[in-house]
């Protein structure tokens, strides 16, 4: 997975497969936490949100899930498609503070 | 519904020339942004704006100027290239006025040899 700051990792999964992507991030006093998509060539695309004062939010096909007492973030992918494979990247927040952006994690769906 | 329109999408420069990427927003959005991407960083915020007439530096704005003179367009100006200054550059917009549910730009890949 990836950490805010850390070196581009990579995740390979078979179609159809549920995959997950996490996030290890650095202030525990983030409040607001957003996952962005972005495929070669875009820019990135809003996906899933969620606030500290949950542990778990839902979307289409998408999860995520909040562990604060871990500082960590995951994204679940749900029945992955070819359309999946792009760099998925999460961002932290704090109060009117400025978005803290990870470096990313490329995700290959294999057919 | 164009969203966020950047402008060029690949621009080539030479050290000390300068030049202004342009970015358009249809949706009316207050909150305009800039952020450059570079290999294994994060997106880094240069400049922002919340309104017509409102700007303020970011996490990394030496070498970049802003001005807001209308709702829709936020143009970011180089004003003496450098090769330090290569990298991605994504306009984004709000309707918030902080960063939640940020709608990014296509980008402009600017290369200052």
């Amino acid at each position: 997975g990836e950490s805010v700051g850390l070196h581009l990792p990579t995740l390979s999964v078979q179609e159809g497969d549920n995959s997950i992507i996490n996030c290890a991030y650095s202030n525990s006093a983030s409040d607001y936490f957003i996952w962005y998509k972005q495929e070669s060539g875009k820019g990135p695309q809003f996906i899933i949100d969620i606030r500290s004062n949950m542990d778990k939010r839902q979307g289409q096909r998408v999860t995520v899930l909040l562990n604060k007492t871990v500082k960590h973030l995951s994204l679940q992918i749900a029945a992955t498609q070819p359309g999946d494979s792009a760099v998925y990247f999460c961002a932290e927040m704090f109060g009117n503070e400025k978005l803290t952006f990870g470096t990313g994690t490329r995700l290959t769906i294999i057919p | 519904n164009a969203g966020v329109t950047q402008t060029p999408k690949f621009q080539v420069l030479k050290t000390g020339q300068s030049m202004t990427l342009q970015c358009a927003q249809d949706m009316n959005h207050e909150y305009m942004s800039w952020y450059r991407q570079d290999p294994g960083m994060g997106l880094r915020l240069i400049h922002y704006s919340v309104g017509a007439g409102i700007t303020d530096q970011g996490e990394v704005p030496n070498g970049y100027n802003v001005s807001r003179s209308t709702t829709e367009d936020f143009p970011l100006r180089l004003l003496s290239a450098a090769p330090s200054q290569t990298s991605v550059y994504f306009c984004a917009s709000s309707y918030l006025e902080r960063d939640e549910k940020l709608f990014f730009g296509s980008g402009t890949q600017l290369s200052v040899l």
